[in-house]
């Protein structure tokens, strides 16, 4: 397909165990987008990529949180020691880097820490 | 006081009726406006962005007063479909670092 993929959809895990989402950009989309959304909350930023670096980590809640991005395309965010409240919906985005919006967000992955 | 301040809802219309959302954003230098549409348990879509001398695509009109700093979205002759949380978004760095607000709810009735 030609949009934004997210692995895996859903993710059930146990409080202290890590996980790792996955994000598949548009092809050629530079611009790289981290966000996640809580039940009935807003979309809370957590890290922008631009090709393969990150000038802005300032969303990362915590040093549990990581985020990389390798030959500007696929993206991994780990969450160490996983808690109750990084339960939500973890969300990637990209755009060409020439535009001002956010132009297409994946299906985003729903993380449940039990 | 948040960055992005929206009316969470809902708002209840019924079809055909015409209802405004109004956005206020406290960054006066913020330098680009949009509306994303999220359907329930669905990821946002960019519904259109808001320039100053304001747009229209069919049914939806935006509107930026950069003087009281709020942005508009009117939607006329309300459908079904319509139904869905409008989130405004303001971006403010130069590298399209944009900021969400909560969303405001809109439930169409028939």
């Amino acid at each position: 397909g030609a949009g934004v993929s997210q692995s895996p959809s859903n993710k059930v895990t146990e409080k202290g165990k890590d996980v790792e989402l996955r994000c598949d950009p548009i092809s050629g989309h530079t611009a790289l987008y981290w966000y996640r959304q809580s039940l009935g909350q807003g979309l809370e930023f957590l890290i922008y990529f631009q090709g393969n670096s990150a000038p802005d980590k300032s969303g990362l809640p915590s040093d549990r949180f990581s985020a990389e991005r390798t030959g500007g395309s696929v993206s991994t965010l780990t969450i160490q020691r996983t808690q109750q409240e990084d339960s939500a919906v973890y969300l990637c985005a990209s755009s060409l880097p020439q535009r001002q919006d956010i132009e297409f967000f994946g299906p985003g992955t729903r993380l449940t820490v039990l | 006081r948040k960055e992005v301040e929206q009316d969470p809802g809902p708002f209840n219309v019924p079809e055909g009726a015409t209802v405004a959302f109004n956005c206020t954003y406290s960054n006066s230098a913020s330098q680009s406006f949009f509306w994303y549409r999220q359907d329930c348990r669905k990821e946002p879509k960019l519904l259109m962005s808001v320039y100053s001398s304001g747009n229209e695509d069919g049914r939806f009109t935006a509107q930026l007063n950069r003087a009281s700093q709020y942005i508009s979205l009117l939607i006329r002759d309300s459908k079904l479909s319509d139904s869905a949380t409008y989130l405004c978004v303001v971006g403010s760095g130069g590298y399209q670092k944009v900021t969400f607000g909560t969303g405001t709810k809109l439930q169409v009735i028939p």
